[in-house]
């Protein structure tokens, strides 16, 4: 078990492009978060994925994001036509029902900038 | 929506005291809570997490909950100079967890 994995680490896009993040999860854990974070703020949750079901996005999740869980083990997060505003941290999580506190454990992150 | 407060900080505290960070949140529903560190241009490693109002302790690390005053803090004992970071305190919401601002902390050799 060598915990979340997330590529690329790092991103700089010009505005207006599309980029697409990967996220591995712990191998047993179900359950896969994805989550924003900038300078001074904690994360914020962007969606939610049990399996390969996305049970709960945020209105943070404008329609320019989308994110698939295909065959309910890693994760992909595209964010088309990229804006300035878009610069941010992107935090993948996962973590397994079967555990009672469904404690979630984070990925190292792709810091992505769009210049 | 869910509101998880912390104080920013900065919390100064010399090596060998004792650090304690504090977190209120709104949702009386709320179960369970989490404690997660965060080295600057790191992602949120997780501490603790607590779900009974009461203590509990982890090594140099205490947990406090209580939920009639919808308070949970953090004490960190005997701090060292590592234990430098901002923490996170979270709160679980039906399907995700909400996150305070941190609290950054710094231990004074």
């Amino acid at each position: 078990d060598t915990g979340v994995s997330q590529n690329p680490r790092h991103k700089i896009t010009k505005r207006g492009q599309n980029v697409t993040f990967r996220c591995d999860p712990i191998s047993e854990h179900n359950r896969l978060y994805w989550y924003r974070q900038t300078l001074g703020q904690g994360p914020e949750f962007l969606t939610y994925f049990q399996n390969e079901a996305q049970l709960e996005k945020s209105r943070l999740l404008s329609d320019r994001f989308s994110a698939e869980r295909p065959k309910g083990s890693f994760s992909t997060l595209e964010i088309q036509r990229t804006e300035q505003g878009d610069s941010a941290m992107y935090l993948c999580a996962s973590s397994s029902a079967l555990a009672g506190t469904d404690t979630q454990y984070f990925g190292p992150g792709t810091r992505l900038t769009v210049l | 929506q869910k509101e998880v407060e912390q104080n920013s900080g900065p919390l100064s505290v010399p090596e060998g005291a004792i650090a304690s960070l504090n977190c209120t949140y709104s949702d009386r529903g709320s179960q369970s809570f989490f404690w997660y560190r965060q080295y600057s241009g790191k992602s949120p490693e997780l501490i603790m997490f607590i779900y009974s109002n009461g203590d509990k302790e982890d090594g140099r690390f205490t947990a406090q909950l209580n939920k009639a005053s919808q308070y949970v803090s953090l004490l960190i004992r005997d701090s060292q100079p590592s234990d430098s970071a901002t923490y996170l305190c979270a709160v679980t919401g039906a399907n995700n967890l909400f996150f305070g601002t941190g609290t950054r902390l710094t231990v004074i050799p």
